[in-house]
């Protein structure tokens, strides 16, 4: 089984909201990432969690936080967003955080900002 | 920046043939090559990997071959179905070096 999960798979938000994306494996990796993706283009690295620590932030603005409860769970809190974030946003994990271990990708969650 | 591309953005196969999918990189250390396959409203879906110790590799009805000669990476498909509509990416990272590198992708479309 490589399945990672998101919730919700689609989200409309206003720039006040505050709104939170939630992404699970049981695959017992212990490296889980945060993308983001525009249409047509490629997806670009956010975050990184290693071991459950937070190990790379790829200059993303604050109004980003992400959060790792446990080795299942990875959750990316939005607060204040803007209309130019709204995108695909990516989970993905691997067994390790190496560049031996492939990365699984969830089906991501459609967010809108109006 | 991106250290990974791909020659053409889009593809055009008619079914049952074969499909090649060209992809140039330019760091050198990388070690490291994938394919993902995304289809419309999904997240990108692991096709094949290969190390850079290797120069081909197959899987179910797809190979990669990785020219290091001349940073370059390509995927074959064999008898194109229309379920092989989708982007494909590649993707590579390096020994010391856990991030992604994507390229831009190419639209492959079948046509029956």
């Amino acid at each position: 089984d490589t399945e990672v999960t998101q919730t919700p798979k689609h989200l409309v938000m206003g720039m006040t909201n505050k709104k939170s994306l939630k992404c699970e494996q049981h695959m017992g990796h212990r490296a889980m990432y945060w993308y983001k993706q525009k249409a047509k283009k490629p997806p670009e690295l956010m975050f990184v969690y290693s071991y459950e620590k937070l190990s790379i932030n790829e200059s993303v603005p604050s109004r980003f936080s992400p959060e790792c409860p446990n080795s299942s769970l990875l959750n990316l809190h939005l607060h204040a967003l803007q209309p130019e974030d709204s995108a695909l946003y990516l989970c993905a994990s691997s067994l390790r955080p190496s560049f031996e271990d492939t990365q699984y990708f969830g089906p991501g969650t459609r967010l809108t900002v109006l | 920046g991106e250290s990974v591309g791909l020659h053409l953005p889009t593809l055009s196969v008619q079914e049952g043939d074969n499909s090649i999918i060209n992809c140039a990189y330019s760091n050198s250390a990388s070690d490291y090559f994938i394919w993902y396959k995304q289809e419309s409203g999904k997240g990108p879906q692991f096709i094949i990997d290969i190390r850079s110790n290797m120069d081909k590799r197959q899987g179910q009805r797809v190979t990669v071959l990785l020219n290091k000669t001349v940073k370059h990476l390509s995927l074959q498909i064999a008898a194109t179905q229309p379920g092989d509509s989708a982007v494909y990416f590649c993707a590579e990272n390096k020994s010391n070096d856990y991030k992604l590198s994507f390229g831009a992708g190419t639209t492959v479309t079948v046509r029956a």
